[in-house]
């Protein structure tokens, strides 16, 4: 059975810095692997796909890489901001088709103005 | 576009009655649907799969009895939390697919406080 952790459960930085974001995933047989932003008591805001033939995904401030054979992805955000402050979300997907997302606890980032 | 609604967006209750929610693709047909649970500080946990027209597949340790799940048409499905209990307070989010597409895309989820 799928698992996968997010390192770490909680981040709080100064605005301005560059973070990395980590996720693992026991099984990498994966399809592929999503990035979301959840603000609290909210619904989930895609930030980044990867396909498992793909090696990184960038939008903007941020870039998701996947290392597939060992089970990890980072996400980096560059020059953080106060509105970054949100959970983050890394969930996979195992087979292609109707398969549902395996999620991570997230990670709860705080930007410091 | 892609856009996935869900009704209500908060619901209380009290112990032993049903509630419904509601889970709609505004902008494309849904051939699959999924419904998920987050519980404070937890991860989605996938409860069940849907397809339009037939029944739904449901994750273990879900009750098909409690939750009944509908996809009667390609863009609604309901979830039916039957005889709740405060133990069924959660944060229920849905999420649509698209085949050709094979992404999800995730509704605003329904905050379910039981009483």
């Amino acid at each position: 059975k799928q698992e996968v952790t997010q390192i770490p459960a909680a981040l709080s930085v100064p605005e301005g810095e560059n973070l990395v974001l980590n996720c693992s995933f026991t099984d990498s047989a994966i399809y592929n692997l999503q990035w979301f932003r959840q603000d609290p008591g909210k619904g989930l805001t895609s930030l980044l796909l990867i396909q498992s033939s793909q090696r990184e995904q960038t939008s903007g401030r941020l870039n998701a890489s996947l290392d597939k054979s060992s089970g990890r992805s980072t996400l980096y955000i560059a020059a953080s901001q106060p509105g970054d402050s949100a959970t983050y979300l890394c969930a996979v997907k195992s087979g292609g088709g109707a398969d549902g997302l395996t999620f991570g606890k997230g990670t709860h980032l705080i930007i410091q103005p | 576009g892609a856009v996935v609604s869900q009704h209500p967006s908060r619901v209380i209750c009290k112990s032993g009655t049903s509630v419904k929610i509601e889970c709609r693709s505004l902008d494309f047909q849904a051939t699959t649907m999924f419904w998920y649970r987050q519980f404070p500080k937890q991860s989605l946990m996938l409860m069940a799969t849907s397809n339009e027209g037939s029944k739904a597949t449901y994750e273990q340790g879900v009750e098909k009895d409690k939750f009944l799940i509908n996809h009667a048409s390609l863009t609604l499905s309901t979830l039916t939390v039957t005889s709740a209990h405060p133990e069924d307070s959660s944060f229920y989010i849905c999420s649509a697919m698209y085949r050709a597409q094979e992404t999800q895309y995730f509704g605003p989820g329904t905050r379910l406080l039981v009483l």
